[in-house]
């Protein structure tokens, strides 16, 4: 059963790039949709994007101007930068299999924006 | 975007009750639903696709319904490791896609 984990820094500064990688194990990334969804403390989930194998993305409106995801199928994993962050951006970064629904996920990072 | 409106946002229940939480679209998204069941400290797990379909593993007790706008998860009779949190979440229009605030079941 495939595997994904999240990894990257922890604790962010306010105007800098969060950059989160989903490493996925017992399978491969190809012919997969490969999705980000992060979720503020307390609160709801928040689609980001994904991205399939191939490299073409969908990404959230709303977080659009900010984002990019990208594959590196030759490590099996995939990456988030998200630029110019805030407070608001403190969340569980989530990576997941999928385009629309997810069964497999890794179990989450929380990042921190921080000065 | 559509928005997904679920109620209650929270409700106390016991072992063995019958319980029903409902999922609202904004527009008709067919039957393109999926319920998700969070504890805390995890990450969401996929119980029901396509509005009505059991995610391999999940038991029999829950259930989904519903098509259009208008989606409710029944959970048969509560077992105690059932207490979290539920989301809906659509996959009919993106981007985005889009998630429920979530109903949280206590006891």
């Amino acid at each position: 059963q495939v595997q994904l984990q999240e990894s990257g820094p922890g604790l962010v500064k306010p105007s800098e790039t969060l950059s989160l990688t989903c490493t996925v194990s017992g399978g491969s990334i190809s012919s997969y949709y490969w999705t980000w969804i992060r979720q503020p403390p307390g609160k709801g989930l928040e689609w980001i994007g994904y991205i399939y194998y191939s490299g073409s993305t969908k990404y959230n409106p709303s977080l659009k101007s900010r984002i990019t995801i990208s594959v590196d199928t030759s490590k099996n994993e995939f990456s988030l930068n998200l630029t110019s962050v805030t407070a608001a951006d403190t969340a569980v970064y989530y990576c997941a299999r999928g385009s629309g629904n997810y069964f497999s996920w890794g179990q989450g990072t929380l990042v921190t924006v921080s000065s | 975007d559509i928005q997904m409106t679920q109620s209650p946002s929270s409700l106390s229940a016991s072992v063995g009750d019958r319980v029903t939480i409902t999922c609202r679209a904004s527009q008709s998204i067919s039957t393109y639903l999926n319920w998700y069941q969070q504890k805390p400290g995890k990450a969401p797990k996929l119980l029901i696709y396509g509005a009505s379909s059991l995610q391999s593993g999940v038991p029999s007790r829950f259930s989904g319904s519903g098509s259009g706008t208008d989606f409710t998860l029944t959970i048969s009779s509560l077992q105690p490791e059932d207490f979290a949190t539920y989301y809906c979440q659509q996959s009919y229009s993106s981007p985005p896609i889009t998630f429920g605030q979530g109903t949280r079941l206590d006891i």
